[in-house]
């Protein structure tokens, strides 16, 4: 089945400290993947995504690039603020049966936690 | 704007209550999807409903119930036969005609608590 596996957490940082949440996956199709952020008693919203394989996502500092053979999406920001103290999901969406049955699979989350 | 809306945002039930949360898109998504959250966990899946008038199980279905009567809504009910409904429940919804890059959206979630 799909799954995905991120790097256990809590992560502690001081404020620009460089940032790696790590994400592989495994998949029966070909995957779109995504990183969503929750800040605390929230939902869950969208950071970046990409559709294929050497796709890079990016958005508010944050990258990740799509890839394929080491089956990973890893999340990187250059320099971290104290704003940026979340819960990191992993997720992965394949069209199941029938062409228009999309499964959505989460990862457990990572939280994040930058000091000033 | 468009987007989801959860209701209530704090819930408290009774043992041997059942409770429904609402869930209201205005996005146009065909595709609507119920999770459960527990602390330090991920989201797992509880039902999906890919048009009106279908819905499927999700891996942890047991105790919960919903209907799709209207593509806008997709209310869960948690019963009496959940054994720990205790949790943060997130609907989100998608929009399935779209091939590729399609995002999914949540609502601000609901906190339920058993009394």
């Amino acid at each position: 089945g799909d799954s995905v596996t991120q790097m256990e957490g809590p992560v502690t940082l001081s404020e620009e400290a460089f940032l790696t949440i790590n994400c592989t996956y495994t998949a029966t199709g070909y995957p779109s993947l995504f990183w969503y952020v929750q800040y605390p008693g929230e939902g869950l919203q969208l950071l970046l995504k990409a559709t294929k394989a050497d796709d890079k996502g990016s958005n508010k500092g944050f990258e990740a690039t799509y890839r394929k053979e080491t089956t990973s999406f890893h999340l990187e920001k250059g320099s971290v603020q104290v704003s940026d103290s979340a819960v990191y999901f992993c997720a992965l969406k394949v069209m199941g049966s029938g062409g228009s049955n999309y499964k959505l699979t989460f990862g457990k989350g990572t939280l994040l936690t930058v000091n000033p | 704007d468009g987007g989801i809306t959860q209701s209530p945002k704090y819930l408290f039930r009774k043992e041997g209550q059942n409770v429904t949360l609402s869930c209201e898109q205005n996005l146009n998504h065909d595709a609507m999807y119920w999770y459960r959250q527990d602390p330090g966990q991920g989201l797992r899946l509880i039902y999906y409903s890919q048009i009106v008038n279908d819905f499927q199980k999700g891996d942890i279905a047991e105790g919960y119930s919903v209907s799709r009567e209207k593509k806008e809504s997709f209310p869960l009910t948690v019963t009496s036969a959940q054994k720990n409904p205790t949790a943060f429940y997130l609907c989100a919804s998608l929009n399935s005609r779209v091939a590729l890059g399609n995002t999914i959206y949540f609502g601000e979630g609901s906190w339920l608590t058993v009394v």
